[in-house]
């Protein structure tokens, strides 16, 4: 079990650039996690996949963020003209079904100046 | 609304001296409670999970339970590893969803 990983770990970029965020799940688990986490608040839910299919989003996710897992594998994160409010840990998890444990990478921290 | 209410939010431990961390919660049907422990720069760990009122889970120095409105987490004789921010979050039954809706934590940190 290697856990969950993300990459990049720490993300600096410029107000209105675009990003992308990718997340590898724990490779038996069919379900993935988005979840963004500002200072001293918990993990604020996304959106999330069982295999390749976009099950949830939330209304946190304006049209200018697009989640993807095209082959039910790896998942990434798209964050279109970037604003300061963006700024945040971006935090991927997989699971098995729906009720079970969610397991957490260590997030990539987007920094926007 | 569905809402997780943790507290204190910061708390602070002689190495040995037992105490309990709070979770109250509102939500139309629980679906299941989860603990996690997050360590700063890192992604919260999962810790544990609660289905139903009155059960209990343990797990080395820590002990969670729940009831029908509110979860303990129970730390006996804390070392300074425990050390960490301890996030409790619920997962609502209506419309079968996934999503986990945490609170913002409890910080706890354990002195020598």
């Amino acid at each position: 079990d290697t856990g969950v990983s993300q990459d990049p770990r720490h993300k600096i970029t410029k107000r209105g650039q675009n990003v992308t965020f990718r997340c590898d799940p724990i490779s038996e688990h069919n379900r993935l996690y988005w979840y963004r986490q500002t200072l001293g608040q918990g993990p604020e839910f996304l959106t999330y996949f069982q295999n390749e299919a976009q099950l949830e989003k939330s209304r946190l996710l304006s049209d200018r963020f697009s989640a993807e897992r095209p082959k039910g594998s790896f998942s990434t994160l798209e964050i279109q003209r970037t604003e300061q409010g963006d700024s945040a840990m971006y935090l991927c998890a997989s699971g098995r079904a729906g009720d079970q444990p969610q397991h957490f990478g260590d997030g990539t921290r987007l920094s926007i100046l | 609304e569905d809402q997780v209410t943790q507290s204190p939010e910061a708390l602070r431990l002689q190495e040995g001296e037992s105490s309990s961390l709070n979770c109250s919660y509102t939500v139309s049907g629980l679906r299941g409670l989860f603990w996690h422990r997050q360590d700063p720069g890192k992604g919260p760990e999962f810790l544990f999970t609660l289905y139903s009122a009155g059960e209990e889970k343990e797990k080395e120095r820590l002990k969670a339970t729940l009831t029908k409105k509110e979860s303990f987490l129970h730390i006996t004789a804390p070392k300074p590893e425990d050390s960490a921010t301890y996030l409790c979050a619920v997962q609502p039954r209506e419309y079968n969803t996934d999503k986990l809706i945490f609170g913002t934590g409890t910080r706890l940190q354990v002195f020598p």
